[in-house]
């Protein structure tokens, strides 16, 4: 089955400073790649997503890169604000969705 | 909409005992996911339904675990005996479709506690 790895496990930026994590994928058929944000006491929430047929998405302050051949995806926040502080997920789709461990970050005022 | 509906968030029981959780997917979608998530393993899929038909229960760590799907609007996950290392926060999601389509929704989850 998929195997999802995501890197750092934590993360502290500056607010306004710019936030990246990487995940790797282990299945060359996994074709969609969503990531989701967890705040405290709720469940995920998928704020963008990446088909294998495309390269690079942009959403706003949020942008997400995918490399098919090397089988690693990244997400991107700029211009970061104390409300993104949260747990942050990747994921890959298979057959079913396998999600990486997750990111903590902390946005300092 | 409003939203996936679970419930109860917070349970609280003694060993041994049943436990049974609920959620309501959104109206109109044909998929319903049960997730588990804890520290030591993250995220993990239990079962999903399609059409309120169990599809994939490969998840299920126990027999002690069993899930139902009625009717489109109602699924349950119980427990029993619980354990405590049944101790978790249970997901429940839904979708529109299972592939690279569509976007899962999130229930705000269930915290188990066994003690």
């Amino acid at each position: 089955g998929e195997n999802v790895e995501q890197h750092p496990s934590t993360l502290s930026v500056q607010e306004g400073d710019s936030a990246v994590i990487k995940c790797t994928y282990s299945d060359s058929a996994s074709n969609y790649f969503p990531w989701y944000k967890q705040e405290l006491g709720k469940g995920p929430q998928l704020i963008i997503d990446i088909r294998s047929n495309v390269g690079e998405k942009k959403d706003q302050r949020i942008a997400v890169t995918l490399n098919k051949t090397a089988k690693h995806f990244s997400l991107h926040i700029t211009e970061t604000q104390p409300e993104d502080s949260a747990v942050y997920f990747c994921a890959a789709f298979d057959y079913k969705l396998s999600f990486g461990a997750g990111t903590t970050v902390t946005v300092r005022a | 909409d409003a939203g996936v509906i679970q419930s109860p968030r917070h349970e609280v029981t003694e060993m041994g005992q049943e436990v049974t959780l609920r959620c309501k997917p959104i109206s109109g979608h044909d998929y319903l996911f049960w997730y588990r998530q804890t520290m030591m393993r993250g995220l993990e899929l239990l079962i999903y339904f399609n059409n309120n038909v169990p599809i994939d229960d490969s998840g299920m760590p126990e027999d002690r675990f069993s899930a139902k799907m009625p009717n489109a609007s109602f699924s349950t996950l119980k427990i029993q005996p619980s354990e405590p290392r049944d101790s978790a926060v249970y997901f429940c999601a839904s979708s529109l479709g299972r592939g690279a389509n569509y976007g899962y929704t999130f229930g705000s989850g269930t915290r188990l506690t066994v003690v």
